[in-house]
C-alpha cells in the first residue's frame, strides 16, 4: 500500500465551480498534512497545512481532515483559471523529518 | 518568508561528467532535501540531511551523493552523469521534526539534461 494516494485522474471544472480533491494515507500515526500547488514547470508551493480533524479554511481553499478514515481533502471554491495546476498531498509518515507525497492531481479550470 | 535558492535553473551536461547542484536556504532550517521529479513518477526523495554533516538515503540514492558542510547549504553530486538522470531536481528545507515544523519549502528547481 502506498503511503499517500491520490487516485483521481485530471479534474476539469468550469470557472466558478467547486473543485474537490481527495487524498488517503496509510500511516495511522501521521499528524501533519499538507496541500501543495504546482504550476507546470514550476516547483511546489504550500497552500494549506492541517493538523486537527475537521475543516480549515483559507480564502477560497478548505482542507478537510478525517484521521479515523485516514483521508484529507481539498476544496477550491469559486475556481479560477489561475487555479489550473497540479495539487500534491503530503503527509508526515513513518520516518521522522520526512514527508510522503502523493503523485498529484491535475486540475483544469475551464473559462 | 523562507527562501530556498538553487544554483541553476537549467543545466546541460554530457554523459560521464561530474555534476554539482547546490541549494541554499536562509531560514536556519535543520532539514534539507533533494528530490527528483519525473512525469508519472511524482516526487522521489534522493537524499536528505537533518544536520550539518549528517545525511540519510532517500528512496533513490543510487548514482548520487550529497554534502552538507554548512547548515544553509546542501549539495547534490552526480558522480558520473547518465542520460537516465535527466530530470527536474528540487531542493527543499524544513525547520525541524515537530508538528508544524515539517512544512517543506521548495526551491525553484533545476532542469537537468544529460546528453
Amino acid at each position: 500500500q502506498k503511503e499517500v494516494e491520490q487516485n483521481s485522474g485530471p479534474l476539469s471544472v468550469p470557472e466558478g465551480a467547486i473543485a474537490s480533491l481527495n487524498c488517503t494515507y496509510s500511516d495511522r500515526v501521521s499528524q501533519s498534512f499538507f496541500w501543495y500547488r504546482q504550476y507546470s514547470g514550476k516547483s511546489p508551493e504550500l497552500i494549506m497545512s492541517i493538523y486537527s480533524n475537521g475543516d480549515k479554511e483559507d480564502g477560497r481553499f478548505t482542507a478537510q481532515l478525517n484521521k479515523a478514515s485516514q483521508y484529507v481533502s481539498l476544496l477550491i471554491r469559486d475556481s479560477q483559471p489561475s487555479d489550473s495546476a497540479t495539487y500534491l498531498c503530503a503527509v508526515n509518515g513513518k520516518r521522522n523529518n520526512r514527508l510522503a507525497f502523493g503523485k498529484g492531481n491535475q486540475v483544469v479550470v475551464i473559462p | 518568508d523562507v527562501k530556498v535558492t538553487q544554483s541553476s535553473r537549467y543545466l546541460v551536461k554530457r554523459t560521464g561528467e561530474k555534476v554539482f547542484l547546490e541549494c541554499v536556504q536562509d531560514m536556519d532550517h535543520e532539514n534539507m532535501f533533494w528530490y527528483r521529479q519525473d512525469p508519472g513518477l511524482g516526487l522521489r526523495l534522493i537524499y536528505f540531511s537533518y544536520d550539518v554533516k549528517m545525511k540519510e538515503k532517500g528512496d533513490i540514492p543510487e548514482g548520487y551523493s550529497v554534502s552538507r558542510e554548512k547548515k544553509e547549504r546542501f549539495s547534490l553530486i552526480l558522480e558520473s552523469a547518465s542520460t537516465n538522470q535527466t530530470s527536474m531536481y528540487l531542493c527543499a528545507s524544513s525547520l525541524g521534526s515537530g508538528v508544524a515544523e515539517e512544512t517543506q519549502y521548495f526551491g525553484p528547481g533545476t532542469r537537468l539534461l544529460v546528453l
